[in-house]
């Protein structure tokens, strides 16, 4: 079945570093990728996606490539900020297991000042 | 509006009680789902309903009972819970199920406490 590995946390960074987050996934056929945020005490919301291979989403100053031949939706940002500071989550959703989403473990991230 | 709504914010129960959430959106989805989600991992899939229908039940004990009333209201009516049934209940939305490009609309959830 369809699958999502995350990159273990939690990370800390300095504000102003540059932010990697790896993510690669398991899916028959082609799915589209996301990535969610969690804010302490809140909901996920949609931070980017991309729907086909070198598709690139971006938002925030986040981005994240599609990439089929290494199977992967890595996550980056050039330079963090405090604010950035919550639980990030990798998932995939493909045409072959409609009404699931398949999430990562996510990832927790703390910016310091 | 883009919200996803969900009430109480916040629920204690005991284990011989019965209680309900509730979730509303007015995007127009005809997709809704509940999810359950425990502290620090993701959020795991409880039922879907599509077009106001039940599609999805992920083996969810009976004890949880959904419900959705029209196409902008999602119920879960909750009875004799468990205390390892204490999580964030997630509500969600999309255009239609998810499928190659559909993005999930989440509300902040409710916060269950079962003593």
């Amino acid at each position: 079945g369809d699958s999502v590995t995350q990159m273990e946390g939690p990370v800390t960074l300095s504000e102003e570093a540059f932010l990697t987050i790896n993510c690669t996934y398991t899916a028959t056929g082609y799915p589209s990728l996301f990535w969610y945020v969690q804010y302490p005490g809140e909901g996920l919301q949609l931070l980017l996606k991309a729907t086909k291979a070198d598709d690139k989403g971006s938002n925030k100053g986040f981005e994240a490539t599609y990439r089929k031949e290494t199977t992967s939706f890595h996550l980056e940002k050039g330079s963090v900020q405090v604010s950035d500071s919550a639980v990030y989550f990798c998932a995939l959703s493909g045409n072959t297991n409609a009404g699931k989403s398949t999430f990562g473990d996510g990832t927790t991230l703390t910016v310091k000042p | 509006d883009t919200e996803v709504t969900q009430t109480p914010k916040h629920l204690v129960m005991g284990m011989t009680n019965k209680k309900s959430l509730k979730c509303e959106q007015h995007m127009g989805h005809r997709a809704m789902y509940w999810y359950k989600q425990k502290a620090k991992k993701p959020p795991e899939l409880m039922f879907v309903y599509s077009y106001e229908k039940l599609s999805i039940n992920e083996s969810v004990p009976s004890r949880f009972s959904p419900e959705c009333p029209n196409s902008s209201l999602l119920n879960l009516h909750l009875h004799a819970l468990q205390p390892e049934d204490s999580a964030l209940y997630l509500c969600a939305s999309s255009r239609g199920q998810t499928g190659s490009n559909e993005k999930l609309f989440f509300g902040s959830g409710t916060q269950l406490s079962v003593l």
